[in-house]
């Protein structure tokens, strides 16, 4: 079974300043893409970013872009010049075989 | 426009007694998803349907059960509701070929508090 984990539950940072969120995972499967989701409060989730395990380059999608280690398992999210609308929960996720395993999240908060 | 809806966004349901979600989707996409997410909680999967098939995942417990009568609709039915139960649950859908997920579309969750 696969896992993920994110081990840091909340973060902070100063607007328009950089943050690294760290995520970890654990799987046996070759074929697999890993995300990062964002949650407002009371509001639904949605895609931040998106990569696919056999891509070596990372991820980017304008602010936002990816550190991404296979052989570490390591996937972290870097978030630059950051908003007040960027504070938010933050989910990393595994996908395959349709499905999704969530890390726990980490809480962003952005300090104006 | 939205595209995941999930109705209600609040429910409150007595010890005991059974409740449906709901979840319907203008995507057309061929898997539905049901997470539970408890507070400061990773969502966990309860279960899927990939078109009409249903995935159970292993740790669901039986109380638990889902329908979906068409692509756009898919139901969540809590038998016998717990304290335990009181949870976000959030339906999602992806389009899915090949079953290697690309990414998933959430809806706005319902809020189930049991008394």
């Amino acid at each position: 079974a696969q896992t993920v984990t994110q081990s840091q539950p909340e973060m902070s940072v100063q607007e328009a300043e950089t943050v690294t969120l760290s995520c970890t995972y654990d799987t046996s499967e070759s074929d697999y893409y890993l995300f990062w989701y964002k949650q407002p409060p009371s509001r639904q989730m949605i895609l931040v970013i998106r990569q696919e395990a056999y891509k070596q380059q990372n991820a980017t999608e304008n602010r936002f872009s990816v550190n991404f280690q296979k052989a570490a398992k390591s996937f972290s999210l870097k978030i630059s010049d950051s908003q007040l609308g960027d504070a938010a929960m933050y989910f990393c996720a595994w996908g395959a075989n349709s499905k999704l395993t969530f890390g726990k999240g980490i809480t962003l908060s952005v300090r104006p | 426009d939205a595209m995941v809806i999930q109705n209600p966004r609040y429910q409150v349901t007595q010890f005991g007694k059974p409740v449906t979600l709901s979840c319907s989707q203008t995507l057309n996409h061929n898997v539905m998803y049901w997470y539970q997410q408890k507070s400061s909680q990773a969502p966990k999967l309860l279960f899927h349907y990939y078109d009409k098939d249903f995935n159970n995942e292993a740790d669901t417990p039986d109380n638990f059960q889902s329908r979906r009568p068409n692509t756009s609709f898919c139901f969540l039915d809590i038998r016998s509701p717990g304290l335990g139960d009181a949870a976000m649950y959030l339906c999602a859908t992806s389009r899915d070929p090949g079953r290697l997920n690309t990414e998933a579309f959430f809806g706005q969750g319902t809020r189930l508090t049991v008394v």
